[in-house]
């Protein structure tokens, strides 16, 4: 009963560094997407997918790399990390495009930036 | 997608129901109304959505106004354990279209 999993819950990185957070979902969901939360302000998109080896770009996608190789997998880069990009990073999942069916987010990763 | 308007915070007592007002005076035909909570800390949870007809499963019900521009969350009996932000959300079926998350509602349950 897994669900979304994110890894890791914590990291702190120096600005510059780069890292991968990860996101795999057992549910065989299409969409999968990532968003950020800041104090103070509601969820961000910054990238999503539709399907295996399918990205776009949501609100804020500066500083971030996605890719798409597997239905299960989506991981966000961090190339070059920022202090802006210190933030709560919430992965989703759901089913496909044209159902209401909802979204289900994983638990969270906590990322610092010094 | 349409906007929605909640009050920043309400509270209610321990057991009593919670009922948290949601308003989306420009909702279009074909667009769904999604409740989710976010505990402090955790990522946002999933709670109910409906389109018209009034909604309930084993976390809350929804109802949903005839003319469809407003609509409520109840939970029947809070607990401590419901103090959390909650979020109304509208939005047209299929998940390309953004979820996209207001300020929400803060709900403390006193005990």
């Amino acid at each position: 009963n897994a669900g979304v999993t994110q890894t890791p819950k914590f990291q702190v990185l120096k600005t510059g560094q780069s890292m991968t957070l990860q996101c795999a979902q057992d549910m065989n969901h299409e969409y999968m997407s990532w968003y950020r939360q800041d104090p103070g302000m509601g969820l961000r998109l910054i990238h999503y997918s539709v399907g295996a080896g399918i990205t776009d770009q949501g609100e804020v996608p500066n500083g971030y790399n996605v890719s798409r190789s597997t239905t299960e997998d989506f991981p966000l880069r961090l190339l070059s990390a920022a202090p802006s990009q210190t933030s709560v990073y919430f992965c989703a999942s759901s089913r496909a495009l044209w159902d209401n069916q909802p979204q289900h987010f994983g638990d969270g990763t906590r990322l610092s930036i010094l | 997608d349409a906007k929605t308007t909640q009050p920043p915070s309400m509270d209610c007592a321990e057991g009593r129901a919670a009922n948290l007002p949601c308003n989306h005076s420009t909702i279009s035909g074909n667009e769904y109304v999604y409740w989710y909570r976010q505990i402090h800390s955790q990522g946002p949870q999933y709670i109910i959505h409906g389109l018209k007809n009034n909604e309930t499963n084993e976390m809350a019900s929804l109802i949903i106004t005839e003319d469809r521009k407003s609509s409520t969350l109840i939970l029947p009996h809070a607990t401590l354990r419901d103090t959390a932000v909650y979020y109304c959300i509208v939005k047209p079926p299929g998940a390309n279209s953004k979820l996209t998350f207001g300020k929400g509602i803060t709900l403390s349950v006193r005990p």
